[in-house]
């Protein structure tokens, strides 16, 4: 199985700061993989797929990049609406896996 | 607009079975795929499955295999998930997620369902 591993697990931040997300996986996923912000109580999100494509509707503050088995989401104005938790998701080859969780907090 | 609706609240003892529906809408159900994927209760995102809204071909993770089963009508464009043998550690929230496609290449999941909460306890 393809290990996905997010840093950091958690990250305080302030409005309008930019932000970072690292994801790692154990092996080359070539550019398959997702990023997701999921929220208490709410399904989660879809915002990134093949690692840099904004989904339809997502704000152009999120992007994503990287390739083969380092990726990153950046966020570059954080809005209030922001504040949840963040997946990467890989689905190069089955079982698709996901990272930990980066939980992304009010300072 | 896609839209997939699943069943309501379960509650079951351990060793029980469960099985979820997911009733997808606003879009042809033969052209994409669905995954299962769950939350337990303070953990991430734990993916169990997929299976082809087209020819019913599924695939499931190794830690699930033997114990669950994925289904679909493509009549009423609903999909299952069957669960056997449930223990408290299956406690969790249940997903239904859309598949960009019906085939086993590199589509990724957009669409996700409002959650199923199941909780296993004696």
């Amino acid at each position: 199985d393809i290990q996905m591993t997010q840093s950091p697990s958690t990250l305080s931040a302030s409005i309008g700061d930019r932000v970072t997300i690292t994801c790692r996986a154990s092996q080359n996923c070539i550019t398959w993989l997702a990023w997701y912000q999921h929220k208490p109580g709410k399904a989660p999100n879809l915002l990134i797929y093949k690692a840099t494509d904004l989904e339809g509707g997502v704000p152009s503050r999120f992007s994503g990049s990287g390739s083969g088995t380092e990726f990153t989401l950046t966020i570059t104005s954080l809005q209030p609406d922001d504040f949840a938790t963040y997946y990467c998701q890989q689905y190069y080859t089955y079982p698709w896996t996901f990272g930990q969780g980066t939980k992304v907090e009010i300072k | 607009q896609a839209h997939l609706v699943q069943s309501g609240t379960e509650v079951k003892k351990p060793g029980a079975s469960v099985k979820v529906s997911c009733t997808a809408s606003g879009y042809t159900f033969t052209n994409y795929g669905l995954s299962w994927v769950r939350q337990a209760p303070g953990q991430g995102l734990e993916w169990i499955g997929w299976i082809s809204g087209d020819s019913g071909d599924t695939h499931y993770a190794q830690s699930f295999q033997g114990r669950v089963t994925m289904t679909r009508d493509t009549y009423t464009s609903v999909a299952y998930m069957e669960m056997r043998s449930l223990r408290p550690d299956d406690t969790a929230v249940y997903y239904c997620v859309r598949v960009l496609g019906p085939t086993r290449d590199y589509y990724h999941m957009d669409v996700w369902g409002d959650g199923t909460t199941v909780t296993v306890s004696s």
